[in-house]
């Protein structure tokens, strides 16, 4: 079965600065496909960035960044010019490509990100 | 907005009570999915359906039932409850079964077990 892990229960960044949040998964699938949710306090769930595992690129939204490193199983969101707004938990997702599973989101624990002014 | 409607936002009620929240999809969406956010089991799958037919079940108590309606909106039953169902439950929906179809999420119900 496939899990996700984000070792960062916390983190805080500058009003402006970049951060970084951690996602490495565990799979023994070729192809899926991988995603950032942010969870403000208004609690949506609001989709950052999707990643499928076949290309090559990483994915790029306009401030959020993803590094995907396939061999490490490494799948990390980089946001750029922190704003306030970006305050939130944010969860890294799998989603696999084969049977029934193709179904579900996996979701890893959250990593929770204030950003101070 | 996601598009996707869930009500109510919040429910209370007490322990051995039946709950039914329900979910309208974004227009055109076909496939509907049910998560339950805990604090000690995380957000996790319990099921989806798609046009009318469920197609897949995850970690669903046998006290929970769902369904799809021919309009395409969906409810979920929870039934005898317990404390530990407390928790937030997210219908997502997207167009189709496709893996690189992304899931839409609505704004939660949040359930309270008194």
């Amino acid at each position: 079965a496939q899990t996700v892990t984000q070792s960062q229960p916390e983190m805080s960044v500058q009003e402006a600065e970049t951060v970084t949040l951690s996602c490495t998964y565990d799979t023994s699938e070729s192809d899926y496909y991988l995603f950032w949710y942010k969870q403000p306090p208004s609690r949506q769930m609001i989709l950052v960035i999707r990643q499928e595992a076949y290309k090559q690129q990483n994915a790029t939204e306009n401030r959020f960044s993803v590094n995907f490193q396939k061999a490490a199983k490494s799948f990390s969101l980089k946001i750029s010019d922190s704003q306030l707004g970006d305050a939130a938990m944010y969860f890294c997702a799998y989603r696999s490509l084969y049977g029934g599973a193709t179904n579900k989101l996996i979701f890893g624990t959250g990593t929770l990100l204030a950003v101070q002014p | 907005d996601s598009g996707v409607t869930q009500t109510p936002k919040h429910l209370i009620t007490a322990t051995g009570q039946r709950v039914t929240l329900r979910c309208s999809p974004r227009s055109g969406d076909l496939s509907v999915y049910w998560y339950q956010q805990s604090l000690d089991q995380g957000l996790q799958f319990l099921i989806h359906y798609y046009n009318g037919e469920e197609r897949a079940k995850g970690n669903i108590l046998e006290r929970f039932s769902a369904q799809q309606f021919p309009d395409l909106h969906s409810e979920l039953n929870l039934s005898s409850l317990e404390l530990g169902d407390s928790a937030l439950y997210f219908c997502a929906s997207s167009v189709d079964t496709r893996p690189n179809q992304p899931q839409h999420f609505g704004d939660g119900t949040r359930l309270s077990i008194l």
